[in-house]
């Protein structure tokens, strides 16, 4: 089983509409979570950090399941700017991140 | 500030040779990473340093591989010899641990391609 999971892709959602994506993970005992966004042939740059009692940034909300080993990332009102891959991030300690395979977002006018 | 760089953006090179890749991190950032990022295994930690240490390099794939930070504020990945399998894009990243922040920013990458 791999580390970090996610929902294969592509999701093709028309603007407007709110999407969700879904990750796993498999060590109990990781400790830092995030969502990472990346462009087409771009570096990836943070989203959002993980909490334990959920997070919303604007139209972007996470959330954290310990018990369950899963973390997810809402998106509403989506926009075609928001078209990017997003991928999970999970770290055991410190610095040591772990990427998931990403999950392939597009949005259509 | 100049975020991460890299250098070079592009390296096409032929199996065999030596290839240098090269990054400078953020100023006053105390860690640095490198990744390799392939279609098929996605983006990989291959070493990371702390204050010019490596402090994990489980990743680095084989002897072929190896990476050094001599001062703060520069790094290099080297493969030697290459091979066609090494052709990813190698992504440096840097962070500051400060106040719980672990966001590491990546630089644009350098797109390698042994043939």
């Amino acid at each position: 089983r791999k580390e970090v999971e996610q929902d294969p892709g592509p999701f093709n959602v028309p603007e407007g509409a709110t999407v969700a994506f879904n990750c796993t993970y498999s060590n109990s005992a990781s400790q830092s979570f995030f969502w990472y966004r990346q462009d087409c042939r771009k570096e990836p740059k943070l989203l959002m950090s993980v909490y334990s009692s959920g997070n919303e940034d604007g139209r972007f909300t996470a959330q954290l399941n310990r018990a369950s080993q899963y973390i997810s990332l809402l998106i509403r009102d989506s926009k075609l700017s928001d078209s990017a891959t997003y991928l999970c991030v999970v770290a055991l300690y410190g610095q040591n991140f772990v990427f998931g395979p990403g999950t392939r977002l597009s949005v259509l006018p | 500030d100049a975020g991460v760089i890299q250098s070079p953006r592009h390296e096409v090179t032929e199996m065999g040779q030596e290839v240098t890749l090269r990054c400078k991190p953020i100023s006053g950032h105390d860690y640095l990473f490198w990744y390799r990022q392939t279609m098929m295994r996605g983006l990989e930690l291959l070493i990371y340093f702390n204050n010019n240490v490596p402090i994990d390099d489980s990743g680095m794939p084989e002897d072929r591989f190896s990476a050094k930070m001599p001062n703060a504020s520069f790094s290099t990945l080297k493969i030697q010899p290459s091979e066609p399998r090494d052709s990813a894009v190698y992504f440096c990243a840097s962070s500051l641990i400060a106040g719980g922040s672990y966001e590491q920013y990546f630089g644009p990458g350098t797109r390698l391609t042994v043939t």
